[in-house]
């Protein structure tokens, strides 16, 4: 049972466009949100994250949106830059005694020059 | 800050032997440090999480007596991963957590291979 779904594997943007990387939900006791780049063979990066009380953040060219009703978030990056190319992952703690991250499938970024 | 350092980047064992795999939190102290595991082209798969002083606990079908966790510090979590096969070949990433927040730090990652 995927919890955490990315249902995008893969989007193509060209450089200096707007890329929106989608995650979608089905867990209400889910109360952070975050998002992760990777490279292969690599750890993951943390980018940016947000509370299930709030709908927006922004980090520099980075912002996170999130729709609760909808059990939806967005992860924008504009501009996009070469650099970007990299596999996405949207997560979800799970709050509580646990307080662990479940991370979604992932989108692989390609920028465009 | 918040940097996570993993050693070895790279294993190659033989089946049956043991391995263990260090995660060390470099400029901040983490109660909580977690493992997981990536197949190709698949997402982080938690194994387990690891509490400063206690003992792990371990997600449902990863066996506790085939992946040891040790937290015996801050700053350091161990996985050995006991009796290995081929099928326990992956990468193994372990992550950090600051005290009192909800991101959680990656290391580079671990390369099992079991021959």
């Amino acid at each position: 049972d995927q919890q955490v779904k990315q249902n995008s594997p893969s989007l193509s943007v060209q450089e200096g466009r707007i890329s929106i990387l989608n995650c979608d939900y089905t867990n209400s006791m889910f109360d952070y949100f975050l998002w992760y780049k990777k490279y292969p063979a690599e750890g993951p990066t943390f980018l940016i994250s947000i509370s299930s009380i709030k709908d927006k953040n922004e980090d520099g060219r980075f912002t996170v949106f999130l729709n609760k009703s909808a059990k939806h978030l967005s992860l924008h990056i504009v501009p996009s830059q070469p650099g970007d190319s990299a596999v996405y992952f949207c997560a979800a703690n799970y709050g509580g005694a646990t307080n662990k991250l479940i991370f979604g499938t992932g989108t692989l970024l390609a920028v465009q020059p | 800050g918040a940097v996570v350092s993993q050693h070895p980047s790279r294993v190659i064992c033989k089946s049956g032997t043991s391995v263990k795999i260090e995660c060390r939190s470099l400029d901040f102290q983490a109660t909580t440090m977690f493992w997981y595991r990536q197949f190709p082209k698949q997402s982080l798969m938690l194994m387990a999480t690891s509490n400063e002083g206690s003992k792990a606990t371990y997600e449902q079908g990863v066996e506790k007596d085939k992946f040891l966790i040790n937290h015996a510090s801050l700053t350091l979590s161990t996985l050995t991963v006991t009796s290995a096969h081929p099928e326990d070949s992956s990468f193994y990433i372990c992550s950090a957590r600051r005290t009192s927040t909800y991101e959680q730090y990656f290391g580079p990652g671990t390369r099992l291979t079991v021959t």
